[in-house]
């Protein structure tokens, strides 16, 4: 089945620590997107990839870093610079809208962070 | 800049019954794209429901139906004959349509948490 892996469910991290969130799909899409989720607050845009080797800070991107080394992986830093990491992490992607002409994210299962 | 505003924090309704989502936005696009997403306990986040900006005709999906009101930049949810698996939260999200710049990149309102009482 098509779909989008987030991996781990659950993580729990020191202060101080780098951790890697990993998102990887299976449905040929061009773009792939982190979203943050906190409490009151809906998402907000991470970081965002079009294209492999190429990807562009969304609102919330200090303390964050990314890479888009192949199509379908997307993976996400959460640096010890990032004062409050403690959230729920949504990757998502989609087709190019110009192809689909549908806007329509497709989301994975979120990995929570919790800073110790 | 774009943005969601859903007023209602909380919700509730019996099952079997009707009930209303809120959603209003700003923006200065004529040409964009609305959402509604359904994000169960389980965490997954689902489409819902999609509006074209240029499109009179309110979108519907089964029990599921939106009334746009572009003037009034207002995106409500219709939900008919609630059913115990419709409790979740729900997300307005806007997408304006500025071509591959601009794919992907959505503004969500603030979530409203949708009970269904049996």
């Amino acid at each position: 089945d098509g779909g989008i892996t987030q991996s781990p469910k659950y993580l729990f991290r020191k202060e101080g620590q780098n951790v890697t969130l990993s998102c990887e799909q299976n449905l040929n899409h061009d773009a792939m997107y982190w979203y943050r989720q906190d409490p009151g607050q809906g998402l907000r845009l991470i970081y965002y990839s079009q294209i492999v080797n190429d990807f562009q800070k969304g609102d919330i991107a200090e303390g964050y870093s990314v890479s888009r080394e192949k199509k379908e992986s997307f993976p996400l830093t959460v640096t010890s610079a990032q004062k409050n990491p403690t959230a729920f992490y949504l990757c998502a992607s989609t087709a190019r809208v110009f192809e689909t002409n549908t806007g329509e994210l497709f989301f994975g299962e979120g990995s929570r962070l919790t800073v110790l | 800049a774009q943005t969601v505003t859903q007023s209602q924090p909380e919700m509730s309704v019996q099952e079997a019954e009707t009930v209303t989502l809120s959603c209003t936005y700003d923006t200065s696009e004529s040409d964009y794209y609305l959402f509604w997403y359904k994000q169960p306990p389980s965490r997954q986040m689902i489409l819902v429901i999609r509006q074209e900006a240029y499109k009179q005709q309110n979108a519907t999906e089964n029990r599921f139906s939106v009334n746009f009101q572009k003037a009034a930049k207002s995106f409500s949810l219709k939900i008919s004959d609630s059913q115990l698996g419709d409790a979740a939260m729900y997300f307005c999200a806007y997408l304006v349509n500025a071509g591959g710049t601009s794919y992907g990149k959505l503004t969500f309102g603030q979530g409203t948490i949708l009970t269904v009482h049996p």
